[in-house]
């Protein structure tokens, strides 16, 4: 079955370190896309990829930065962590018609100490 | 960034009453009304995805519907069950794949 996961599910990091996590879906999905979960924001867009080699600043970009060098991949790298960074991440991946829903990977919990 | 507000927040709900809660978005440039739920330690799930004006989806006991003239759509779950106990998400989605997410309501069903 098809499916995206993402990893690693929990880690912990010291402010300073750079942190990349990955995400990968076997969809076959052009869309991707990054968002963190925060209380009481819901669940905001980090980037965003529509295919390979395509990259998007969503609307909280600042510190973040993406790569698309394949269908399956868009791993999201935190350049510089800060406390402010601590959150859930979700990846997920869509199809190219945007009626169609977005399938969420399973999440990541960064902790930045 | 679209404004995409939900309400209310969170709502408690006796074991087998009904409730509805409200989305309510941008009318203009319009392409898309998601609903997915969230359920604690998981990842989002869609429910409903809705497009035209006046339609209604049905998923079991729940159900949606979408008013894009005025800009807003309503979940409806019938009889609640504990196993209903979740974060209810809308988003709108737009021309161009992204979708904007309010800050959910979160339905607590009592026993």
């Amino acid at each position: 079955d098809a499916e995206i996961t993402q990893s690693p599910r929990h880690k912990i990091t010291e402010t300073g370190r750079q942190v990349t996590l990955a995400c990968h879906q076997t969809w076959n999905h052009n869309n991707m896309f990054w968002y963190r979960q925060d209380l009481g924001h819901g669940l905001r867009l980090i980037h965003y990829s529509y295919g390979v080699q395509d990259t998007n600043k969503g609307e909280v970009s600042d510190g973040y930065s993406v790569s698309r060098s394949n269908t399956e991949d868009l791993p999201l790298t935190l350049e510089s962590a800060a406390s402010s960074q601590t959150s859930v991440y979700f990846c997920a991946s869509s199809d190219t018609e945007a009626i169609y829903e977005q399938y969420f990977g399973p999440g990541t919990r960064l902790t930045v100490t | 960034i679209l404004n995409v507000e939900q309400s209310p927040q969170s709502l408690h709900v006796q074991e087998g009453d009904s409730t509805n809660f409200t989305c309510s978005f941008p009318s203009s440039n319009f392409y898309a009304l998601h609903w997915y739920r969230w359920e604690t330690a998981k990842s989002p799930e869609a429910l409903f995805v809705m497009t035209l004006n006046g339609d209604e989806k049905k998923k079991g006991r729940i159900s949606a519907t979408l008013n894009t003239k005025e800009g807003y759509s309503y979940l409806y779950i019938k009889g609640s069950q504990p196993e209903d106990s979740a974060t209810y998400l809308c988003a709108f989605g737009s021309n161009d794949y992204k979708l904007s997410f309010g800050a959910g309501t979160t339905v607590t069903v009592r026993a």
